[in-house]
Protein backbone atom coordinates (compact mmCIF):
# COMPACT_ATOMS: atom_id res chain seq x y z
CA UNK A 1 0.00 0.00 0.00
CA UNK A 2 0.67 3.89 -0.50
CA UNK A 3 3.83 4.83 2.21
CA UNK A 4 4.59 8.38 3.34
CA UNK A 5 7.81 8.98 5.24
CA UNK A 6 8.71 12.49 6.41
CA UNK A 7 12.43 13.01 7.72
CA UNK A 8 13.51 14.05 10.42
CA UNK A 9 11.20 12.61 12.83
CA UNK A 10 12.34 15.10 15.32
CA UNK A 11 13.77 18.28 15.05
CA UNK A 12 14.79 20.34 18.14
CA UNK A 13 15.85 24.17 17.23
CA UNK A 14 16.68 27.52 19.20
CA UNK A 15 14.11 30.26 18.23
CA UNK A 16 15.56 32.37 15.27
CA UNK A 17 16.84 29.26 13.11
CA UNK A 18 15.39 28.06 10.26
CA UNK A 19 14.00 24.31 10.04
CA UNK A 20 12.97 21.91 7.27
CA UNK A 21 10.79 18.96 7.06
CA UNK A 22 11.27 16.58 3.74
CA UNK A 23 7.67 14.25 2.53
CA UNK A 24 8.39 11.41 0.44
CA UNK A 25 5.68 8.59 -1.25
CA UNK A 26 5.96 5.45 -2.54
CA UNK A 27 3.54 6.55 -4.84
CA UNK A 28 2.62 9.65 -7.20
CA UNK A 29 -0.08 12.06 -5.60
CA UNK A 30 -2.42 14.01 -7.30
CA UNK A 31 -1.95 16.37 -4.33
CA UNK A 32 -0.51 17.00 -1.13
CA UNK A 33 -1.57 18.70 1.64
CA UNK A 34 0.07 20.09 5.14
CA UNK A 35 -1.14 19.88 8.85
CA UNK A 36 0.10 21.14 11.84
CA UNK A 37 -0.83 19.00 15.30
CA UNK A 38 -0.49 21.36 18.05
CA UNK A 39 0.99 18.51 21.79
CA UNK A 40 -2.69 17.73 22.74
CA UNK A 41 -4.03 19.14 19.60
CA UNK A 42 -5.65 17.99 16.79
CA UNK A 43 -4.76 17.98 13.02
CA UNK A 44 -5.11 21.77 11.34
CA UNK A 45 -5.10 22.28 7.79
CA UNK A 46 -2.35 24.51 6.62
CA UNK A 47 -2.19 24.36 2.77
CA UNK A 48 -2.60 22.13 -0.20
CA UNK A 49 -0.12 22.11 -3.51
CA UNK A 50 -1.70 20.27 -6.58
CA UNK A 51 0.81 21.21 -9.67
CA UNK A 52 3.97 19.68 -9.97
CA UNK A 53 6.90 22.11 -9.24
CA UNK A 54 4.49 23.87 -7.25
CA UNK A 55 5.86 26.45 -4.26
CA UNK A 56 3.82 28.03 -2.00
CA UNK A 57 4.57 30.87 1.12
CA UNK A 58 2.56 31.58 3.84
CA UNK A 59 4.80 34.00 5.83
CA UNK A 60 7.53 32.19 7.16
CA UNK A 61 6.40 29.23 5.89
CA UNK A 62 7.38 27.55 2.88
CA UNK A 63 5.94 24.45 1.00
CA UNK A 64 7.03 23.27 -2.46
CA UNK A 65 5.68 20.26 -4.52
CA UNK A 66 8.20 18.41 -6.24
CA UNK A 67 8.63 17.73 -10.08
CA UNK A 68 7.75 13.64 -9.92
CA UNK A 69 4.69 14.47 -7.19
CA UNK A 70 5.80 11.63 -5.02
CA UNK A 71 7.89 14.14 -2.58
CA UNK A 72 7.32 17.73 -0.78
CA UNK A 73 8.90 20.01 1.66
CA UNK A 74 8.07 22.53 4.30
CA UNK A 75 10.32 25.17 5.05
CA UNK A 76 9.93 27.43 8.26
CA UNK A 77 11.72 31.08 8.41
CA UNK A 78 13.04 32.28 11.84
CA UNK A 79 11.19 30.02 13.45
CA UNK A 80 9.29 31.18 17.13
CA UNK A 81 7.91 28.98 19.72
CA UNK A 82 4.51 29.14 18.44
CA UNK A 83 5.54 26.87 15.91
CA UNK A 84 6.11 23.64 18.19
CA UNK A 85 4.16 21.05 17.29
CA UNK A 86 3.88 18.21 14.81
CA UNK A 87 3.78 18.80 10.93
CA UNK A 88 2.12 15.98 8.86
CA UNK A 89 2.11 15.80 5.25
CA UNK A 90 -1.19 13.67 3.39
CA UNK A 91 -1.74 13.04 -0.05
CA UNK A 92 -4.52 11.92 -1.97
CA UNK A 93 -3.77 9.09 -5.00
CA UNK A 94 -5.78 9.31 -8.33
CA UNK A 95 -9.28 10.52 -7.26
CA UNK A 96 -9.44 8.29 -4.05
CA UNK A 97 -10.58 10.75 -1.50
CA UNK A 98 -8.77 8.53 1.50
CA UNK A 99 -6.24 10.91 2.48
CA UNK A 100 -2.42 9.19 3.64
CA UNK A 101 -0.87 11.09 6.35
CA UNK A 102 2.95 10.81 6.65
CA UNK A 103 4.45 9.67 9.81
CA UNK A 104 5.24 13.69 10.98
CA UNK A 105 7.99 15.88 11.85
CA UNK A 106 7.48 16.90 15.67
CA UNK A 107 9.39 20.80 15.95
CA UNK A 108 10.74 21.85 19.34
CA UNK A 109 11.88 25.23 19.63
CA UNK A 110 13.45 26.88 22.38
CA UNK A 111 14.25 30.48 23.26
CA UNK B 1 -18.89 26.92 17.38
CA UNK B 2 -19.65 25.74 13.99
CA UNK B 3 -16.47 23.68 13.83
CA UNK B 4 -16.33 19.55 14.05
CA UNK B 5 -17.00 18.28 17.70
CA UNK B 6 -16.82 14.98 18.90
CA UNK B 7 -18.29 13.28 21.91
CA UNK B 8 -17.07 12.23 24.74
CA UNK B 9 -13.82 13.42 24.75
CA UNK B 10 -12.22 10.63 26.94
CA UNK B 11 -13.40 7.36 27.04
CA UNK B 12 -12.00 4.46 29.82
CA UNK B 13 -13.71 0.79 29.18
CA UNK B 14 -12.54 -2.43 30.31
CA UNK B 15 -11.75 -5.23 28.07
CA UNK B 16 -14.56 -6.67 26.11
CA UNK B 17 -16.93 -3.93 26.15
CA UNK B 18 -18.67 -2.00 23.67
CA UNK B 19 -18.15 1.81 23.35
CA UNK B 20 -19.72 4.36 20.78
CA UNK B 21 -18.14 7.60 19.72
CA UNK B 22 -19.73 10.12 17.92
CA UNK B 23 -19.09 13.10 15.67
CA UNK B 24 -20.91 16.17 14.74
CA UNK B 25 -19.46 17.77 11.31
CA UNK B 26 -19.28 21.25 9.48
CA UNK B 27 -22.95 21.40 9.15
CA UNK B 28 -22.98 22.09 5.10
CA UNK B 29 -20.02 19.26 4.51
CA UNK B 30 -21.03 16.50 3.07
CA UNK B 31 -18.12 14.17 3.66
CA UNK B 32 -17.49 12.89 7.24
CA UNK B 33 -13.99 10.68 8.02
CA UNK B 34 -12.91 8.66 10.66
CA UNK B 35 -9.36 8.22 11.65
CA UNK B 36 -7.20 6.23 14.60
CA UNK B 37 -4.02 8.23 15.62
CA UNK B 38 -1.98 6.52 18.21
CA UNK B 39 0.98 8.26 19.83
CA UNK B 40 3.82 9.41 17.81
CA UNK B 41 1.84 8.12 14.23
CA UNK B 42 0.21 10.56 11.90
CA UNK B 43 -3.94 9.67 11.78
CA UNK B 44 -4.86 6.74 10.13
CA UNK B 45 -7.94 6.73 7.41
CA UNK B 46 -10.33 4.15 9.05
CA UNK B 47 -13.70 4.78 6.77
CA UNK B 48 -15.69 8.08 5.16
CA UNK B 49 -19.22 8.58 4.28
CA UNK B 50 -20.53 11.01 1.35
CA UNK B 51 -23.74 12.46 2.53
CA UNK B 52 -25.37 8.92 4.51
CA UNK B 53 -23.19 6.37 1.98
CA UNK B 54 -20.42 4.74 3.43
CA UNK B 55 -17.64 5.34 -0.32
CA UNK B 56 -14.66 3.23 1.45
CA UNK B 57 -13.43 1.27 4.38
CA UNK B 58 -10.16 0.57 5.33
CA UNK B 59 -8.48 -2.79 6.36
CA UNK B 60 -7.97 -1.62 9.37
CA UNK B 61 -11.30 -1.78 10.26
CA UNK B 62 -12.44 -4.99 11.88
CA UNK B 63 -15.54 -6.63 12.16
CA UNK B 64 -15.29 -5.12 15.71
CA UNK B 65 -16.06 -1.84 14.16
CA UNK B 66 -18.91 -0.57 12.34
CA UNK B 67 -19.56 3.14 11.51
CA UNK B 68 -22.92 5.00 10.18
CA UNK B 69 -24.16 8.20 9.17
CA UNK B 70 -28.17 7.23 8.77
CA UNK B 71 -28.87 10.99 8.03
CA UNK B 72 -26.11 12.42 5.88
CA UNK B 73 -25.23 14.38 9.33
CA UNK B 74 -23.76 13.34 12.83
CA UNK B 75 -21.82 10.02 12.56
CA UNK B 76 -21.42 7.01 15.23
CA UNK B 77 -18.09 4.54 15.31
CA UNK B 78 -19.17 2.09 17.63
CA UNK B 79 -16.31 -0.51 18.48
CA UNK B 80 -17.15 -3.87 20.07
CA UNK B 81 -15.62 -6.27 22.48
CA UNK B 82 -12.45 -3.58 22.62
CA UNK B 83 -9.35 -4.59 23.02
CA UNK B 84 -6.20 -3.34 24.31
CA UNK B 85 -5.08 -2.64 20.96
CA UNK B 86 -7.92 -0.36 19.68
CA UNK B 87 -6.70 2.31 22.66
CA UNK B 88 -5.69 5.51 20.42
CA UNK B 89 -7.20 8.93 19.59
CA UNK B 90 -9.95 8.46 17.14
CA UNK B 91 -10.54 11.66 15.13
CA UNK B 92 -13.55 12.62 13.01
CA UNK B 93 -13.25 14.87 10.36
CA UNK B 94 -15.27 16.83 7.28
CA UNK B 95 -14.96 18.69 4.08
CA UNK B 96 -17.31 19.87 1.43
CA UNK B 97 -17.10 18.46 -2.21
CA UNK B 98 -16.72 22.11 -3.47
CA UNK B 99 -12.75 23.45 -4.03
CA UNK B 100 -10.00 22.30 -1.99
CA UNK B 101 -11.01 19.49 -0.44
CA UNK B 102 -9.80 20.76 2.92
CA UNK B 103 -9.99 18.44 5.98
CA UNK B 104 -11.58 20.07 8.85
CA UNK B 105 -10.73 17.72 12.04
CA UNK B 106 -12.61 17.21 15.10
CA UNK B 107 -10.57 17.37 19.07
CA UNK B 108 -11.03 13.83 18.69
CA UNK B 109 -12.17 10.58 21.35
CA UNK B 110 -9.10 9.32 23.24
CA UNK B 111 -10.28 5.67 24.36
CA UNK B 112 -8.35 3.91 26.96
CA UNK B 113 -9.04 -0.04 27.08
CA UNK B 114 -7.98 -1.17 30.35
Amino acid sequence: GQQVMQIPQYQHVQEGEDFTTYCNSSTTLSNIQWYKQRPGGHPVFLIQLVKSGEVKKQKRLTFQFGEAKKNSSLHITATQTTDVGTYFCAGFTGTASKLTFGTGTRLQVTL
Amino acid sequence: DTGVSQNPRHKITKRGQNVTFRCDPISEHNRLYWYRQTLGQGPEFLTYFQNEAQLEKSRLLSDRFSAERPKGSFSTLEIQRTEQGDSAMYLCASSSLAGVETQYFGPGTRLLVL
